[in-house]
């Protein structure tokens, strides 16, 4: 079956824009992950979806970010007033439930100019 | 707050060389380990998991055992091969702490020479 797609796989934007980045989790998964690498580093969690509603925001670094899961299937993460920093790979991630094996999609590269 | 420690890559060995990537913890609960891996090209990928002390999680010929008198989680190969030539990442869930997302160490760089 189909794993957990992410659109777009590149994005250029620049500073002070506003961006959006999809995830498309498997079929059927409740929860959903997100989380940012930046270059050498390993993932850091973000948020983390159990159906429609954010169980964990946590991670999300301050209120420039916000991830919407409307339907419990696709999340939309959404970055206000991009800042160079920004810069990274956006990961998403889903499994049956919270505590399952996460399965991560190829992520979005986003380049803040 | 919980992390992941492992050692500095990049990691180069010839073919059929044993293989240690370190890696240890610090949690305020009793977490899961897991060691995830990123091929060239493709998304993180489950290797193995332990999930209480003393477990060995195992797969592909990889083994790593949860240790949690020294806060150790290392991975080990007894023959790489050069197909093994990818990023290996240390994570950990502390699913008691109520803390949903995993914790990742920086990522060691394997590469492997035939």
């Amino acid at each position: 079956g189909a794993g957990v797609s992410q659109t777009p796989s590149n994005k250029v934007t620049e500073k002070g824009k506003y961006v959006e980045l999809r995830c498309d989790p498997i079929s059927g998964h409740t929860a959903l992950y997100w989380y940012r690498q930046s270059l050498g580093q390993g993932p850091e969690f973000l948020i983390y979806f159990q159906g429609t509603g954010a169980a964990d925001d946590s991670g999300l670094p301050n209120d420039r970010f916000f991830a919407v899961r409307p339907e419990g299937s696709v999340s939309t993460l959404k970055i206000q007033r991009t800042e160079r920093g920004d810069s990274a790979v956006y990961l998403c991630a889903s499994s049956l439930e919270g505590n399952y094996e996460q399965f991560f999609g190829p992520g979005t590269r986003l380049t803040v100019l | 707050g919980d992390s992941v420690t492992q050692m500095e890559g990049p990691v180069t060995l010839s073919e059929e060389a044993f293989l240690t990537i370190n890696c240890t913890y610090t949690a305020t609960g009793y977490p899961s380990l897991f060691w995830y891996v990123q091929y060239p090209g493709e998304g993180l990928q489950l290797l193995l998991k332990a999930t209480k002390a003393d477990d060995k999680g195992s797969n592909k010929g990889f083994e790593a055992t949860y240790r949690k008198e020294t806060t150790s989680f290392h991975l080990e190969k007894g023959s790489v091969q050069v197909s093994d030539s990818a990023v290996y990442f240390c994570a950990l869930s502390d699913l008691r702490r109520g803390a949903d997302g995993l914790t990742f160490g920086k990522g060691t760089h394997l590469i492997i020479q035939p």
